[in-house]
């Protein structure tokens, strides 16, 4: 059964405290990789797709990678407008299903 | 420039009712897709679709029925709703894989949904 993992629920961090997200994933035949960003009361925002293990991705303070198992997101610096809840998704082979982990609330505090 | 569009925002129905939740895109994407969102439970594949008279189940299909019938539109149906069925739907969209490459999803803002 495909799964995806994220680590941990919640983040709490103080302003240019850098710090990663994790999504560990168990997918048969791996199309791409997703992460999203949620804020309060509106749907999930695109940021990265990645497709094969040691690909990286950057945009402003944020920097996704992924390995054979699991995805990491980099927060660098980050900022309190940063705060959101932050999706991994993983999309199989073998149906095109896209399935989600329960995200990471990540707080960053002034 | 609308991108997705779902139908209503809110609605409170009584256990037993039935409803359609209507999703719309205007970018000629081939794949659509109906999620829940529940506290704690992250955002959960209820069904999908390919391509315009395709569809096919996710994780959580039950009590819940979809349709396709023109390619721009995605109805999800509550034939008769019970208080389990109360969360955040939300639709999405995406161009097919194998044309795009990136097969990024584009969501709607959801449908918050009450079944008393």
């Amino acid at each position: 059964e495909d799964q995806v993992t994220q680590s941990p629920e919640a983040l709490r961090l103080q302003e240019g405290e850098s710090s990663s997200l994790n999504c560990s994933y168990t997918v048969s035949g791996l199309r791409g990789l997703f992460w999203y960003r949620q804020d309060p009361g509106k749907g999930p925002e695109f940021l990265f797709t990645l497709y094969s293990a040691g690909e990286e991705k950057e945009k402003e303070r944020l920097k996704a990678t992924l390995t054979k198992k699991e995805s990491f997101l980099h927060i660098t610096a980050p900022k309190p407008e940063d705060s959101a809840t932050y999706l991994c998704a993983v999309q199989a082979e073998r149906d095109d299903k896209i399935i989600f982990g329960k995200g990471t609330r990540l707080h960053i505090l002034p | 420039n609308a991108g997705v569009t779902q139908t209503p925002k809110f609605r409170v129905l009584k256990t037993g009712q039935s409803m359609t939740l209507l999703c719309a895109q205007d970018m000629n994407h081939e794949y659509m897709y109906w999620y829940r969102q529940d506290p704690g439970m992250g955002l959960r594949l209820i069904h999908y679709s390919v391509g315009e008279g395709t569809t096919a189940k996710g994780e959580v299909p039950d009590g819940y029925n979809v349709s396709r019938l023109k390619k721009q539109n995605f109805l999800l149906g509550l034939e008769s709703a019970a208080p389990s069925q109360t969360s955040v739907y939300f639709c999405a969209s995406s161009r097919q894989y194998l044309l795009a490459g990136k097969n990024i999803q584009y969501f709607g803002a959801g449908t918050r949904l009450s079944v008393l």
